[in-house]
């Protein structure tokens, strides 16, 4: 079984400020983990992807994210926040099991104050 | 912007009433997979279509089902609607059912069921 939790589904820097949102998954086999930004009455965009190779992965937009195996974690961050971040960001994960199956978090939502 | 499209954007039905759901993929991908995001939650996997064939299904009853077409696009049939149908759907198409490719995703169809 996989699974992820996302820790806060609300979130509030300052424009400027440090952007971590934090996620912990849970898989019997060796997972591959995404992040996803979701902007209002639209689809999901891939931020970045982490597939076993590099554990710091940087993505789109600055943002990065760091596979920690033994925390069993994949917190996503950005180190200045911008007002277009605000969005709700998904982290989600993808086992082996021979088709694309990806179990997503219940996401969070970014506000950024000016 | 992704080249994954879906039809129509907004859709309210009856509850009982049946609704098929369009997705056109990415030019070049050969799986479609659809998610069911109800209001405040992540999206959550219905099924996956790879080369017109179903390899791989949620938690979903069979009234949800599915059809993939020799072009790849993909339609979604929900039958007998339930309140609790409301949701977005959301339509992924990807490359070669694989579980460490990215999955692009369309805008969605938000359907209400009253």
């Amino acid at each position: 079984a996989q699974s992820v939790t996302q820790l806060g589904s609300h979130v509030s820097v300052s424009e400027g400020a440090l952007v971590l949102l934090r996620c912990n998954y849970s898989s019997s086999v060796p997972p591959y983990l995404f992040w996803y930004v979701q902007y209002p009455n639209q689809g999901l965009q891939l931020l970045l992807k982490y597939t076993s190779a590099a554990t710091l992965v940087k993505g789109i937009n600055g943002f990065e994210a760091e596979f920690k195996k033994s925390e069993t974690s994949f917190h996503l961050t950005k180190p200045s926040a911008h007002m277009s971040d605000a969005a709700e960001y998904f982290c989600a994960v993808s086992a082996n099991r021979g088709y694309q199956k990806v179990t997503f978090g219940t996401g969070t939502k970014l506000q950024v104050i000016p | 912007e992704t080249g994954v499209t879906q039809s129509p954007t907004h859709l309210i039905k009856t509850r009982g009433q049946q609704v098929t759901l369009r997705c056109s993929s990415q030019s070049g991908h050969n799986t479609v997979s659809w998610y069911q995001q109800a209001l405040g939650q992540g999206p959550q996997f219905i099924f996956q279509y790879y080369r017109e064939e179903e390899n791989g299904r949620g938690n979903f009853p069979p009234r949800f089902s599915g059809l993939q077409f020799p072009n790849y696009s993909s339609e979604l049939n929900v039958n007998a609607l339930e309140l609790d149908d409301s949701a977005l759907y959301l339509c992924a198409s990807s490359l070669g059912g694989r579980t460490d490719t990215e999955a692009f995703f369309g805008q969605g169809t938000r359907l209400t069921v009253v």
